[in-house]
């Protein structure tokens, strides 16, 4: 069945410290990928994405991820974390053959400590 | 216009009352969405529509009933709803698949 995991419900980081969140996804074929972050009672937002070619992709807020095809991974990097940082982040993919149906991990919290 | 608007922003409404929830992007994507999610879990999948029509139905009770009026435009309508569907729901618009989805920032809605 096709699936994405994220494995780490919970991580707390210090104010400065890097910060790794990872995700696996069990596709036939490697789907679309997307980091998504929700601030508490709001909407997501789109933190990178991506689809083939350079397996490490830039996205906004500082944020990097590495596509790893023989891990069937996609681990979300922040050199440095900001307490405004603090929130939920989604991995999330889209099937190559499943059209319109963006599927969501549970989700990583991320709590930042001074 | 880099957004996607949705209204109202909060709604409690009983469980025999009709209600809307409205949805609206210009950025002229041609897919539109409709999430559910629970507090502390992903979103949820609920409809797609693609060129105004609707693709997929997440097998979702008839007490919700979506509709697309035009390409810019989504509305849920809510009839005879049961507390277990408080909810955010979350509204999101795509230019095709690739593309990474563009969401609202919700309504959170109580049925008490």
């Amino acid at each position: 069945a096709q699936s994405v995991t994220q494995p780490d419900i919970h991580i707390t980081v210090s104010e400065g410290a890097s910060l790794e969140l990872r995700c696996n996804y069990s596709y036939g074929a490697t789907p679309y990928l997307f980091w998504y972050v929700q601030s508490p009672g709001q909407g997501l937002q789109l933190l990178l994405k991506y689809f083939s070619g350079d397996t490490l992709v830039q996205g906004i807020k500082g944020f990097e991820a590495e596509f790893k095809r023989s891990q069937s991974s996609f681990n979300l990097r922040k050199p440095s974390v900001h307490w405004s940082d603090a929130a939920e982040y989604f991995c999330a993919v889209v099937s190559t053959d499943s059209w319109g149906k963006l599927q969501f991990g549970a989700g990583t919290q991320v709590v930042v400590t001074p | 216009d880099t957004e996607v608007t949705q209204t109202p922003k909060h709604l409690v409404m009983g469980m025999t009352n009709k209600k809307s929830l409205k949805c609206e992007q210009h950025m002229g994507h041609r897919a539109m969405y409709w999430y559910k999610q629970k507090a502390k879990k992903p979103p949820e999948l609920m409809f797609v529509y693609s060129y105004e029509k609707l693709s997929i139905n997440e097998s979702v009770p008839s007490r919700f009933s979506p509709e697309c009026p035009n390409s810019s435009l989504l509305n849920l309508h809510l009839h005879a709803l049961q507390p277990e569907d408080s909810a955010l729901y979350l509204c999101a618009s795509s230019l095709d698949r690739a593309d990474g989805y563009t969401f609202g920032s919700g309504t959170r809605l109580t049925v008490v």
